[in-house]
């Protein structure tokens, strides 16, 4: 079947801008999560969906960035006014629920903030 | 708070040679999960294994093999007779029991196998 889909593949902005960027999970997984890998960060979690119960948030980096899941499926990260220091690769994955579920990833979004 | 060690940053074996890459968790919980992941050229991180903290049973799939020994907090990945394809960079990670399920990484071991 389908594996996670990420769009855009990359993105090149200006600073300042806002983006969005779109995650399409595995079909029947309820758990969605929004990693971020970047150079000098390596991977860090940003936030988490699981099922309908409030989203774990504890990662995002500042109040710029938010994220919302419609309908239990699609979700949207959202960066506004973009900073330089938010050039990264946007990572989405999902899981079926349950604690020792792996996470099975997207390819990313690239995001270059100019 | 949790935190993954992979204190390898870079191997380099010729092919065919054996290689072991390390990882070390910390963490106070008593139930957790912990994983490994690959990282091809490509980008998409492809998942390899997950061990729950209550099953200390070594795994082997193929070439692979991993030792999970909770005495020294550590779960390393054994690659038997190397191969090209397997250069990539590897990650270990972290998670804890339901409702907390977010992977704590560690910085990755980049694996570079010489033909």
């Amino acid at each position: 079947g389908a594996g996670v889909s990420q769009s855009p593949s990359n993105k090149v902005t200006e600073k300042g801008k806002d983006v969005e960027l779109r995650c399409d999970p595995i079909s029947g997984h309820t758990a969605l999560y929004w990693y971020r890998q970047s150079l000098g960060q390596g991977l860090e979690f940003l936030i988490y969906f699981q099922g309908n119960s409030a989203p774990d948030k504890s990662g995002l980096p500042s109040d710029r960035f938010s994220a919302e899941r419609t309908g239990g499926s699609v979700s949207t990260l959202t960066i506004q006014r973009t900073q330089q220091e938010d050039s990264a690769v946007y990572l989405c994955a999902s899981s079926l629920t349950g604690s020792n579920q792996p996470q099975h990833f997207g390819d990313g979004t690239r995001l270059s903030i100019l | 708070a949790q935190k993954v060690t992979q204190a390898q940053t870079e191997i380099s074996v010729v092919e065919k040679e054996d290689v072991t890459l390390d990882c070390v968790y910390e963490t106070r919980d008593t139930t957790y999960y912990l994983f490994w992941y690959k990282q091809p050229p490509s980008g998409e991180l492809v998942f390899l294994i997950r061990r729950n903290s209550f099953d200390e049973q070594n795994e082997i799939s193929g070439r692979y093999s991993w030792n999970f020994q909770k005495s020294t907090s550590s779960f390393n990945f054994t690659i038997t007779a190397s191969q090209v394809v397997d250069s990539a960079v590897y990650f270990c990670a972290l998670s804890l029991g339901f409702g907390n399920e977010k992977l704590t990484f560690g910085t990755g071991t980049r694996l570079t196998i010489i033909p």
